[in-house]
């Protein structure tokens, strides 16, 4: 199975500022074959369910605002907020979809400061 | 637009069973994939089973391998998770997830685009 983990475990950003939030996959996630990875972002607000934010580890879903941004490759991979909203807060998880089991980090709170 | 509800939560003893649905609307049920992913409470979240849009492939995770099996019944755009021999560790909030479009050569290895609001299976005595 894939491992994947993230980092920090939860930060506390000011409004405005940038939130960065790292995840780690215990193998590639990138197919060659398409040079795609594997690699979705979600936001999971509380009493919510998950919504789909990022995939292919660097393309915003529609309707995701722009200051969402994803980069990485292979096991290293970013989710970036430029500019912290309050409706922001949230635990933001990575997952891979590369292979089965699909595997989610243990996710990131993000809280305003 | 997508609308996925689920439903048949409640509360089983150990070693008894139940069965969710999952309610499709918005978009063509039988064109896309199908995934139930689970939380227990406080924790991450843990997909559990996938199935195609034909239902010809079906993925399990190993810790319900054997005891949950997925199904869809494309005439009426529901999918359903059959729950038997279930543990206190299966308590969870259990989430419908749909995934891409699938082609002949894609279906499995898509993001999770729209998903439930879940519905609360808890396996006490």
């Amino acid at each position: 199975d894939i491992v994947m983990t993230q980092s920090p475990d939860s930060l506390a950003i000011s409004l405005g500022e940038r939130a960065t939030i790292n995840c780690k996959s215990s193998q590639s996630v990138l197919y060659s074959s398409n040079n795609k990875n594997y690699l979705a972002w979600y936001q999971q607000k509380p009493g919510q369910p998950p919504k789909l934010l990022i995939y292919w580890a660097s393309t915003r879903e529609s309707g995701v605002p722009d200051r969402f941004s994803g980069s990485g490759s292979g096991t290293d991979f970013t989710l970036t907020i430029s500019g912290l909203q309050a409706e922001d807060v949230a635990v933001y998880y990575c997952q891979q979809y590369y292979s089965t089991p699909f595997t989610f980090g243990p996710g990131t709170k993000v809280d305003i400061k | 637009q997508v609308q996925l509800v689920e439903s048949g939560g409640g509360v089983v003893q150990p070693g008894g069973s139940l069965r969710l649905s999952c309610a499709a609307s918005g978009f063509t049920f039988s064109s896309y994939g199908m995934h139930w992913v689970r939380q227990a409470p406080g924790k991450g979240l843990e997909w559990v089973t996938f199935i195609r849009n034909d239902g010809s492939n079906k993925y399990y995770a190993d810790s319900v391998k054997g005891r949950f099996t997925i199904s869809r019944d494309n005439s009426k755009n529901t999918m359903c998770l059959q729950m038997d021999s279930l543990r206190a560790e299966d308590t969870a909030v259990y989430y419908c997830a749909k995934s891409g479009y699938c082609t002949s050569t894609s279906c499995l290895r898509l993001p999770f685009d729209n998903w439930g609001q879940g519905t609360l299976v808890t396996v006490s005595s």
